[in-house]
């Protein structure tokens, strides 16, 4: 069955220095995948999309790769600051073109 | 504002109890979605509707219904509500394969 597995539940990293988030999926051939922010008690905010001929995107101090060999995405965040603090989510599309499968995500909590 | 909004923001159900929970977007998406959201589980998606007038079982579907009424508005029913049920919904939308656009979430309690 499809897997979408995010590194750790939560990451605690201090001001200052970069994030790296892991996204790994199995039994998936996504043609794109997307990341999202997740606030305490909101909805997710789409952060950025990287499709399967993509090795990299940037975004501000946001960088997403994409390693369909491994099939991994790696998501940075450069100069973290306090307002970062969020849960990430990754999701590649899987079976029909319109739809996402979002993994569980990863708790980020930058340190001032 | 321009977005996916999304009522009641919060409701408790007796058990067996019905309801409906409202989502319209007013940014002519033509994909709209209903998740739902528990505690180290992620989103899993519950019905769609890829186009005005068709509708498809996502993940978890069972104990659910959906309407797309027009190309605005797309609403979830349960019939009978169950504990199990208990979570937060939320509605998204998108077009192509643009990122989604999510509403703030319904916050259900089935007692």
């Amino acid at each position: 069955s499809q897997k979408i597995e995010q590194n750790s539940e939560a990451l605690n990293i201090q001001e200052g220095k970069t994030a790296t988030l892991t996204c790994n999926y199995t039994n998936y051939s996504p043609a794109y995948l997307q990341w999202y922010r997740q606030d305490p008690g909101r909805g997710p905010v789409f952060l950025l999309l990287i499709r399967e001929n993509e090795k990299e995107k940037r975004k501000e101090r946001l960088k997403v790769t994409f390693d369909t060999t491994l099939k991994q995405s790696l998501f940075h965040i450069t100069a973290s600051q306090p307002a970062d603090s969020a849960t990430y989510l990754c999701a590649p599309n899987g079976g029909s073109a319109r739809q996402l499968t979002f993994g569980s995500g990863t708790q980020l909590t930058v340190l001032p | 504002n321009a977005g996916v909004t999304q009522t009641p923001k919060f409701q408790v159900l007796k058990t067996g109890q019905s309801m409906t929970l409202q989502c319209a977007q007013d940014m002519n998406h033509n994909s709209m979605y209903w998740y739902r959201q528990d505690p180290g589980m992620g989103l899993r998606l519950i019905y769609y509707s890829a186009s005005e007038g068709t509708t498809d079982k996502g993940e978890v579907p069972n104990g659910y219904n959906v309407s797309r009424l027009n190309k605005r508005e797309f609403s979830l029913r349960l019939e009978s509500a169950a504990p199990s049920q208990t979570s937060v919904y939320f509605c998204a939308s998108s077009e192509g394969r643009e990122g989604y656009t999510f509403g703030s979430g319904t916050r259900l309690t089935v007692v």
